[in-house]
């Protein structure tokens, strides 16, 4: 019962490094989620997809990427990491029926010097 | 613009006492909304939702009451136990959304002392 993974868990890289976060999920969702957390900021939602080979801008997109090239799979993009893009990254999924909870994974923690 | 508050950045309680968390939103559109609960290192878990249409949804000790004309919502957990110690983040979606999208509170931090 595994619902959403994320990978890696820990990070850290150098300014200007790119990297991946891979989000999957097996509970056949349509809709996914990129959220970053930051102290006092709650959760704030960076990229969206609403299905296979879709995705759309969050409140904060600026400097991230994002694919959804297989309905289980989103992946972020970071194409040159900068300090500000330090923070904890969380990814959602929920169905698209009615009202409905997303489902978080545990988190990828990111570190850039 | 914060659409989606909670003013109080940490709360302590006694176990066995009550917890009451509040949640204040700007935006009327909303008309459903979920808190959810966070322990250190893991992922946001879901804990209750209610939808605008009603002004009380209950789960064993965990209540959430909606003020749809103050545009307020709170959390009761009643009583608290020290496994209720996490931070929790009130979250409201827009029904006119057909995307789901979220917009959270800043969280609460809640410490329950034995």
């Amino acid at each position: 019962n595994a619902g959403v993974t994320q990978t890696p868990k820990f990070r850290v890289l150098k300014t200007g490094q790119s990297m991946t976060l891979l989000c999957a999920q097996d509970m056949n969702h349509e809709y996914m989620y990129w959220y970053r957390q930051d102290p006092g900021m709650g959760l704030r939602l960076i990229h969206y997809s609403v299905g296979e080979g879709t995705t759309a801008k969050g409140e904060v997109p600026d400097g991230y990427n994002v694919s959804r090239l297989k309905k289980q799979n989103f992946l972020l993009g970071l194409e040159s990491a900068a300090p500000s893009q330090t923070s904890v990254y969380f990814c959602a999924s929920r169905g698209i029926m009615g009202n409905q909870p997303q489902h978080f994974g545990d988190g990828t923690r990111l570190s850039i010097l | 613009d914060q659409q989606v508050k909670q003013n109080s950045p940490s709360l302590s309680v006694q176990e066995g006492r009550i917890s009451i968390l509040n949640c204040d939103y700007t935006n009327s559109m909303f008309d459903y909304f979920l808190w959810y609960k966070k322990y250190p290192a893991e992922g946001p878990t879901f804990l209750i939702s209610i939808s605008s249409i009603k002004d009380k949804n209950e789960d064993g000790r965990f209540t959430v009451f909606l003020n749809k004309s103050a545009k307020h919502l709170s959390l009761h957990i009643v009583p608290s136990q020290p496994g209720d110690s996490a931070v929790y983040f009130c979250a409201a979606q827009k029904g006119s959304s057909n995307t789901g999208k979220l917009i959270f509170g800043q969280g609460t931090t809640l410490q329950v002392k034995p």
